[in-house]
């Protein structure tokens, strides 16, 4: 049971435009959401988290926006980079669980 | 370097066969978190370890099993191995336990053939 999903396999963007990648989830326990980043050939790296008192976490270009009645939250990236090509992963938990539930992940391509 | 060491990097072996995946937690790091990502699938969890305990449990195979030595590192021992075991197999570690981040390891990439 895929409880945190990310329907888009796939994202292209041109250089200096906005990546949007969105991310939806079906356990209302959830109660914190993290993306990760992946290279090839290399494991997950964190890169911003929000908790659900939040609807929105800012770390440079990096911003996570939450919307806790749609269950949906999602990452933009501005301006987006090449070095953004990756995998993005979403995640969720809750504060009583050890462990977290990622979605399948979006692949990033920035183009120059 | 993430400083969460695995072991090996590849490995490839035949059905029926039994691996050991090693995993060095950061330094200071007590708890070891293990997941299995398959083919175009997100991470799936499978158990974790703090300080030597067993803490979670996941969708863990009963042919699976893991442990927690003394210096904290981990081991994650695969058996009678399946086609479908294939996949790249994570492990993550942090300070404490709960979902504070976790750091992940460049994972194990298992072939059964």
């Amino acid at each position: 049971d895929q409880q945190v999903k990310q329907n888009s396999p796939s994202l292209s963007v041109q250089e200096g435009r906005i990546s949007i990648l969105n991310c939806d989830y079906t356990n209302s326990m959830f109660d914190y959401f993290l993306w990760y980043k992946k290279y090839p050939a290399e494991g997950p790296t964190f890169l911003i988290s929000i908790s659900s008192i939040k609807d929105k976490n800012e770390d440079g270009r990096f911003t996570v926006f939450l919307n806790k009645s749609a269950k949906h939250l999602s990452l933009h990236i501005v301006p987006s980079q090449p070095g953004d090509s990756a995998v993005y992963f979403c995640a969720a938990s809750t504060s009583n669980d050890y462990k977290l539930s990622f979605g399948a992940g979006t692949t990033v391509t920035v183009r120059a | 370097d993430s400083g969460v060491t695995q072991t090996p990097k590849h490995l490839i072996t035949a059905t029926g066969q039994r691996v050991t995946l090693r995993c060095s937690p950061r330094s200071g790091d007590l708890s070891v978190y293990w997941y299995q990502q398959s083919l175009d699938q997100g991470l799936q969890f499978l158990i974790q370890y703090y300080n030597g305990e067993e803490r979670a449990k996941g969708n863990i195979l009963e042919r699976f099993s893991a442990q927690q030595f003394p210096d904290l590192h981990s081991e994650l021992n695969l058996s009678s191995l399946e086609l479908g075991d294939s996949a790249l197999y994570f492990c993550a570690s942090s300070i404490r336990t709960g979902n504070y981040g976790y750091t992940f390891g460049s994972g194990t990439r298992l072939t059964v053939v």
